[in-house]
Parts: structure tokens; sequence; C-alpha cells
């Protein structure tokens, strides 16, 4: 398994301004993701953090909103730009680990959001 | 698109006693992931069970079991002698070999003592 830290825990924000959350993995991992879950919704992928090259975003998510790094293979960020109140949720990193023929996926504990 | 069926929003379940949380699934493809999470009030994300398509015996971990139906596309859970720290939003996955994962809708599952 993986044990995944995100930084800050939680955060309030003002609209306009961004934040920028930290996930930081106990081992090198080859697949890292950042999620979305709004406030009683199920979970919404928002991009694949790519090690050495741009992230690769879902359907609705743009790089001009939600800028990723990844530097390397135990650490990414996301961040979330011009902040709008739509974007109160809680942010999850998480990754994904193959051994074989075998997946397991892991999250982080989230960052809530609240943007006034 | 793959999709992911979870038709019971809220279950409860007696202390002590088994409930089944179902979830169904549609895809074309033969080889793919199926995942149960379990989300408390912390938020945390917990990985509780998976089942990989191409293996035939239904995982188990502890008081956790699966019955993984391939032809039906079925993937529900079961949970054996209920607890309190099993009150919890549970979410079904599914995962393609191509990467792609998609989340149900969740079930929010309420342990009465």
């Amino acid at each position: 398994s993986a044990v995944i830290s995100q930084k800050p825990s939680r955060d309030i924000c003002q609209r306009g301004t961004s934040l920028t959350i930290q996930c930081q993995v106990d081992s090198q991992v080859t697949m890292m993701f950042w999620y979305r879950q709004q406030p009683g919704q199920s979970l919404t992928l928002i991009a694949t953090a790519n090690q050495g090259s741009e992230a690769t975003y879902e359907s609705g998510f743009v790089i001009d909103k939600f800028p990723i790094s990844r530097p390397n293979l135990t650490f990414s960020t996301l961040t979330v730009s011009n902040m709008s109140p739509e974007d109160s949720s809680i942010y999850l990193c998480s990754v994904g680990t193959s051994q074989g023929r075998d997946y397991e996926q892991y999250f982080g504990p989230g960052t809530r959001l609240t943007v006034t | 698109a793959q999709t992911v069926t979870q038709s019971q929003p809220e279950m409860s379940v007696q202390e002590a006693e088994t409930v089944t949380l179902s979830c169904t699934y549609d895809t074309s493809e033969s080889d793919y992931y199926l995942f149960w999470y379990k989300q408390p009030p912390s938020r945390q994300m917990i990985l509780v069970i998976r089942q990989e398509a191409y293996k035939q015996q239904n995982a188990t971990e502890n008081r956790f079991s699966v019955n993984f139906q391939k032809a039906a596309k079925s993937f529900s859970l079961k949970i054996s002698d209920s607890q309190l720290g099993d009150a919890a939003m549970y979410f079904c996955a599914y995962r393609s070999r191509g990467n792609q994962f998609y989340f149900g809708t969740g079930t929010s599952l309420t342990v009465i003592p």
C-alpha cells in the first residue's frame, strides 16, 4: 500500500485567489491522479499527473484553471486558480500501484476547500 | 463509456448483522478491476476490497467479501458481523485496463446499535 499526505487539510479562501495543494507519497509511484468531490457527490477525476510532462486533463477541466505539477515520482501539486464559490469541494490526491496484473488505487486524506 | 450504478442511496443494518451493498456496471471490456471504497465522516477514502476480473474466485478481506458475477456485471459487497465503525459512505469503482476510473454515486450505510 501507499501512504499519501496532503497539505493543507482544509482552507477557506476568497474568490479570485488561488490555492496550491500538495500531495506527498511515501514511495515512488507511476500513476498519480487528482480528484474533486463536491458536497454529497461522488468523485470526479480532474487529471492524471504525469512525471516529466504535462498533465492529462479530463473533459471539463483545463490547465489554466487547474495547473498541475509533478516534479518527481513522489510529489505533485494541484493549483485551483481564480477561485469561485463553485470550486468549494474536497480535492483528493490518488495513486495507482501495479504488481503484475494486480492494481490498487489509494487516496489521500483530501483537502477541504471553501471559497467565500 | 463505462458506468457504475449503485441503486441503494442509503442502507442500514443492525450491529452484528450482515448487509449487502449492490453495484452493477456496464462495460464491453473483458479485463478490468473493481473496487469498494469506504469513506467515513473523516472523508478519508479507504480501500476495502478489490477484485480483478480475470480471477474467478470472489475476493475476501476479513468481514468483507464480494459476490462478483462477471456475466451479470454485478459486484456486490457483503459486510458480516457489522460494527459501528462500518458506518460510512461506500463507493463502488471500476477501472479499465486503459487507466480510466469510474465511481458509483455511493451508498450511505448506517449501523444501528
